[in-house]
């Protein structure tokens, strides 16, 4: 079974341009999720999808992020413009909802360096 | 607020035991997780409880205390490979939001 496929693995950009990231999900997962992880830190969640529908974006800073997931399967992060600070790893992850536990499969992330 | 806290590193010789505690204070409960994840790795899943007690899993086991807010993740029989971060996660009161841990950093050696 494919696990959670992220792309890009790693993209440097300059700061104030746009960048955009992939994920797709374990096939059959209907519950997806966008986090951010600093160095050093906990994963922090940004949004988490419920099928095609954001149900909590309150951790999302809505200025500069936007998210989506437009046919319920895969789904696109993006920022723009990229601040300094956004230099992070961005991990996707999805589970099955209505599963025992709601364990939750990470894909390898995007780490991003914005300079 | 949330809060979870678990120690910043351990160190650990091969063959010995590391046990490694979270405290917890959430909105709710909905269950405890343990993650392990390797430098530059998607963080992997070891562990869940969420009722009081002990969960054995091979070389691993977690204990969960809800009354006590405290949770610890045993490693026995410790092998190189098990250098890596351990975090510890609670869902609390929102169903499928994971409240993470800055991690455990277990360095093993020889």
């Amino acid at each position: 079974e494919a696990g959670v496929v992220q792309s890009p693995r790693y993209k440097i950009i300059e700061k104030k341009q746009p960048v955009a990231f992939w994920c797709n999900p374990i096939s059959g997962h209907n519950t997806l999720y966008w986090y951010l992880q600093n160095l050093g830190q906990g994963p922090e969640l940004l949004i988490r999808y419920e099928n095609e529908e954001a149900v909590d974006d309150s951790q999302l800073p809505k200025d500069r992020f936007s998210a989506e997931r437009l046919k319920g399967v895969d789904s696109t992060l993006k920022i723009q413009p990229a601040e300094l600070g956004d230099s992070a790893v961005y991990l996707c992850a999805s589970s099955l909802q209505g599963g025992l536990s709601h364990e939750q499969y990470f894909g390898p992330g995007t780490r991003l360096t914005v300079t | 607020g949330q809060n979870i806290d678990q120690p910043t590193e351990m160190t650990a010789t091969e063959g010995a035991i590391v046990q490694i505690n979270c405290t917890y204070q959430t909105s709710g409960f909905n269950g405890l997780f343990w993650y392990q994840q390797h430098a530059g790795e998607a963080p992997t899943f070891l562990s869940y409880n969420v009722l009081d007690g002990l969960e054995e899993k091979g070389r691993f086991s977690s204990f969960l205390s809800r009354s006590k807010g405290y949770s610890y993740l045993l490693l026995k029989e410790l092998q190189m490979k098990d250098s890596a971060s351990y975090l510890c996660a609670v869902m609390g009161d929102s169903w499928g939001k994971l409240q993470f841990g800055a991690g455990t950093q277990v360095v093993v050696t020889p």
